[in-house]
């Protein structure tokens, strides 16, 4: 079965430092497609990062990158000078060249100190 | 404005009353997709529509119906709801459903809390 990984429910960081937000996957498939989405308490689901699994150039977006470890199923997220707004739950997700459904994590609460 | 519109934005209702979330976009996409997001479990795809008068099942569709007559429009429908649908639920759409769905991004809805008692 398909499957993403949050292994971290709730991560907190003082503003302004720097957090990592982990996230693996599970698929015998080589062509697919990650995502980082955010969604604030309005509840709305934002499309923070994307990253193209042939593309071994980790994908940047201002303060958000990632680490994008094929081999490894590995795909976390950067976020660089945390500010106030990006507390968030974000979610990871995959989706497969040869599929239209998209497979998400259970998500991580971010909480940012002031 | 580009947007999906979802509506109602909350509903309560009672076991068994049939019920219809409409969802609709302004972008011309052909893909749309329904999910629904339940604490610990994140998102999972309900149906998704490549195109007019093309849907299919996604991880769970028991309980749910969908039709997709118009290009713009994705019902979701509950015939029979009952208190284990009670759910946070999204319509997404994206531009093209002959490709990848990761090619294009999807765009997501404001959500429907729906709560049956």
């Amino acid at each position: 079965a398909q499957t993403v990984t949050q292994s971290q429910p709730e991560m907190s960081v003082q503003e302004a430092e720097t957090v990592t937000l982990s996230c693996t996957y599970d698929t015998s498939e080589s062509d697919y497609y990650l995502f980082w989405y955010k969604q604030p308490p309005s509840r709305q689901m934002i499309l923070v990062i994307r990253q193209e699994a042939y593309k071994q150039q980790n994908a940047t977006e201002n303060r958000f990158s990632v680490n994008f470890q094929k081999a490894a199923k590995s795909f976390s997220l950067k976020i660089s000078d945390s500010q106030l707004g990006d507390a968030a739950m974000y979610f990871c997700a995959y989706s497969l060249d040869s599929n239209y459904q998209l497979i998400w994590g259970a998500g991580t609460k971010l909480i940012i100190k002031p | 404005e580009a947007q999906v519109t979802q509506n109602p934005r909350y509903l309560i209702t009672v076991t068994g009353k049939k019920l219809t979330v409409t969802c609709s976009q302004n972008m011309n996409h052909e893909y749309m997709s329904w999910y629904r997001q339940d604490p610990g479990l994140g998102l999972r795809q309900i149906y998704y529509s490549m195109n007019v008068e093309a849907t299919d099942k996604g991880d769970v569709p028991e309980g749910y119906k969908v039709s997709r007559k118009e290009k713009r429009n994705f019902p979701l429908i509950l015939e029979s709801p009952s208190p284990n649908q009670t759910s946070l639920y999204f319509c997404a759409s994206s531009l093209s459903g002959r490709r990848a769905l990761g090619y294009n991004e999807q765009f997501f809805g404001p959500g429907t809390r729906l709560t049956v008692l």
